[in-house]
């Protein structure tokens, strides 16, 4: 099965800087690549994903890249404020209603 | 309210006991997923089922059973077998079109 390894599991950053998540994946037949965000005491929400057939997708300060021959793709997060202070996890899956793999998750803290 | 409701939020259960969490979701979705996430490991599939009266093992489904009789709900049973059950206990649903999982606020299960 698909499996999915998301490094750091801790980053802190200052207000204002980027911060950049990074994943792997080991099924090639992986093609959709969706990062969540857990704030404190909440559920995981989507907040951007991508699907094999593009190399980068941005949504205002947020953008994911996508490598699929190295098997791995990036969250950056660029101006960042301490409302984006959770926990990010990234996730990969073939698509349609087949299994989705998460990764470790990685706790970001933004100092202000 | 269309969503995804997890019941109960808070679940104490003594060793040796099996307990039910409910799952339901009237969002027409026909994939729903049971994670379960503890401190640094992310979300671990347990189970998940494409369709009704259709379900598979997850990586972590020792200890667990579900089952799936209408497309609104997915129950998991937490059972005696299962030799760490303390952990946050999460469900989702996917989007039949966009592959975006939907989930509940979970149910934290707590062996005394």
């Amino acid at each position: 099965g698909e499996n999915v390894e998301q490094h750091p599991s801790t980053l802190s950053v200052q207000e204002g800087d980027s911060a950049v998540i990074k994943c792997t994946y080991s099924d090639s037949a992986s093609n959709y690549f969706p990062w969540y965000k857990q704030e404190l005491g909440k559920r995981p929400q989507l907040i951007i994903d991508i699907r094999s057939n593009v190399g980068e997708k941005k949504d205002q300060r947020i953008a994911v890249t996508l490598n699929k021959t190295a098997k791995h793709f990036s969250l950056h997060i660029t101006e960042t404020q301490p409302e984006d202070s959770a926990v990010y996890f990234c996730a990969a899956s073939r698509g349609g209603n087949n299994d989705m793999r998460f990764g470790a998750g990685t706790r970001l803290t933004v100092k202000p | 309210d269309g969503g995804i409701t997890q019941s109960p939020k808070y679940l104490f259960r003594k060793e040796g006991q099996n307990v039910t969490l409910s799952c339901e979701q009237n969002l027409n979705h026909d994939a729903m997923y049971w994670y379960r996430q503890d401190p640094g490991q992310g979300l671990r599939l347990i189970y998940y089922s494409q369709i009704v009266n259709d379900f598979q093992k997850g990586d972590i489904a020792e200890g667990y059973s579900v089952s799936r009789e209408k497309k609104e709900s997915f129950p998991l049973t937490v059972t005696s077998a299962q030799k760490n059950p303390t952990a946050f206990y999460l469900c989702a649903s996917q989007g039949t079109n966009t592959g975006e999982l939907f989930f509940g606020e979970g149910s934290r299960l707590t062996v005394l």
